[in-house]
């Protein structure tokens, strides 16, 4: 089986414009994280998506957005790009209903640079 | 707040000798603890996890970690180190579901031949 897929793997941008990642889950997962690993960093939380609904969100500025479809893949957006956002941003699925503790899968990551 | 603190940035063994890296957490409930380890250009891998039950937890690739509530620690352990642990590993903690999971900074951990 697949596991998690984020696209692209690389991607350059310039300050003030826009990005779009994206997030496939492994099959049957229905919840969706995302994180940001600035270089050097543990990964920090920035929104939990479940059944296309928002469930969790970091203390990230509202120029991250971020959204989940009916097949339970997720973009995440990020606005108005700053120096500060360059990182490897990190896809995460899990399946909830397990009981205590689900157990999340990550992708490999889209390491964004901005200049 | 939920805050994860690694002490240790850079560890440094030998091969064959065993391996503890530290971290110690701030929550307010009952947390939920785990390890990941990150290999170079890769995503992050679980090792284990904790929720409660036996404080001394087995994970994947013979690493266990054992919960001190006292001492709100959750350290890692290996007995016997091998040259592919070499990586970069994360405590973090959270809740059941993963909503708002806290990672600590990453203790990176080289192996000597």
């Amino acid at each position: 089986d697949a596991g998690v897929t984020q696209s692209p793997t690389h991607l350059i941008k310039t300050r003030g414009q826009h990005v779009t990642l994206r997030c496939s889950p492994i099959s049957g997962h229905k919840s969706v994280s995302w994180y940001q690993q600035v270089l050097g960093q543990g990964p920090q939380f920035i929104f939990q998506y479940y059944e296309k609904e928002e469930r969790g969100r970091g203390n990230f500025p509202d120029r991250f957005s971020a959204r989940q479809f009916p097949n339970y893949s997720s973009e995440l957006n990020v606005n108005a790009l700053l120096l500060g956002d360059s990182a490897l941003y990190l896809c995460a699925s899990s399946y909830p209903g397990q009981g205590a503790g689900e157990t999340q899968y990550f992708g490999p990551g889209t390491r964004l640079l901005v200049l | 707040a939920q805050s994860v603190t690694q002490p240790d940035i850079h560890i440094t063994v030998s091969e064959g000798a065993s391996l503890e890296l530290r971290c110690n957490y701030s929550y307010g409930a009952t947390p939920y603890l785990f390890w990941y380890v990150q290999s170079p250009g890769q995503g992050l891998q679980l090792l284990l996890k904790y929720f409660s039950g036996d404080t001394l937890v087995q994970g994947i690739k013979g690493f266990e970690a054992e919960f001190k509530r006292s001492q709100s620690s959750f350290n890692l352990r290996k007995p016997s180190v091998h040259w592919s642990d070499a990586a970069e590993y994360f405590c973090a903690v959270g809740a059941w579901n993963n909503n708002d999971m806290r990672f600590g900074a990453g203790t990176r951990l080289t192996v000597k031949p």
